[in-house]
């Protein structure tokens, strides 16, 4: 089975914080995404990769930013964070191949205080 | 731009009823359409893929349909339990990049035993 892991559920952060999520997907996948889940917002696209190094802005980019530098780990930063991005954090892959599944992982809880 | 609804955003039923839930989506040009189940404070697990090509996917209790034309797709989960009761989502991902992913904002459904 395809498994994302996303190594932090739960993070208490103070304002002005950097942050780093991480996230490692363990079926060579091309893509990966980062997404933030807040309620009655649904799903929104931050930062994607198609590849190593390589990365797309999403629909709300600003504040954060991405790294990656392995082909499994894709990394989410918040360079100073903020309270308005308290929020639930999802990340996921899926292969080069248009038509294919996306997995996600467990998520990660963050709080800014 | 795509936009994809579902309705109702929660429901109830009594346990051994058959349900459906539903997705729409405006824009019929979809590579294909993805139903996920979340559970309270956790990430998506994939449920069911259906290609453009296809009308359905069946898995268990769990059929899952697709009209292109008239934009819509239905999730039909028979003879549901009380560990049915989670948020259910539908995504569509567009011809163009991989990040051309379109998510529902989810129906909550809540099975009564």
């Amino acid at each position: 089975d395809v498994k994302v892991t996303q190594s932090s559920r739960y993070l208490v952060k103070r304002t002005g914080e950097k942050v780093f999520l991480e996230c490692v997907q363990d079926m060579d996948h091309e893509n990966m995404f980062w997404y933030r889940q807040d309620p009655g917002l649904g799903l929104r696209l931050i930062y994607f990769s198609y590849d190593v190094k390589m990365k797309e802005k999403g629909d709300i980019p600003e504040g954060y930013s991405v790294s990656r530098e392995k082909k499994e780990r894709f990394s989410l930063i918040l360079e100073s964070a903020s309270t308005n991005q308290t929020s639930m954090y999802l990340c996921a892959s899926t292969t080069g191949v248009l038509g294919n599944t996306i997995y996600f992982g467990e998520g990660s809880w963050l709080t800014v205080v | 731009k795509q936009e994809v609804t579902q309705i109702p955003a929660a429901l109830s039923v009594p346990e051994g009823e058959n349900l459906v839930l539903n997705c729409s989506f405006t824009d019929s040009a979809i590579y294909n359409l993805q139903w996920f189940r979340q559970d309270p404070g956790k990430g998506l697990t994939s449920l069911l893929l259906i290609q453009s090509s296809q009308r359905e996917q069946t898995s268990g209790r769990l059929n899952a349909s697709l009209d292109k034309s008239s934009g819509r797709s239905t999730l039909y989960i028979a003879a549901s339990q009380p560990g049915d009761s989670a948020t259910y989502l539908c995504a569509v991902r567009g011809g163009g990049g991989a990040n051309n992913l379109f998510f529902g904002t989810g129906t909550r459904l809540t099975v009564i035993p």
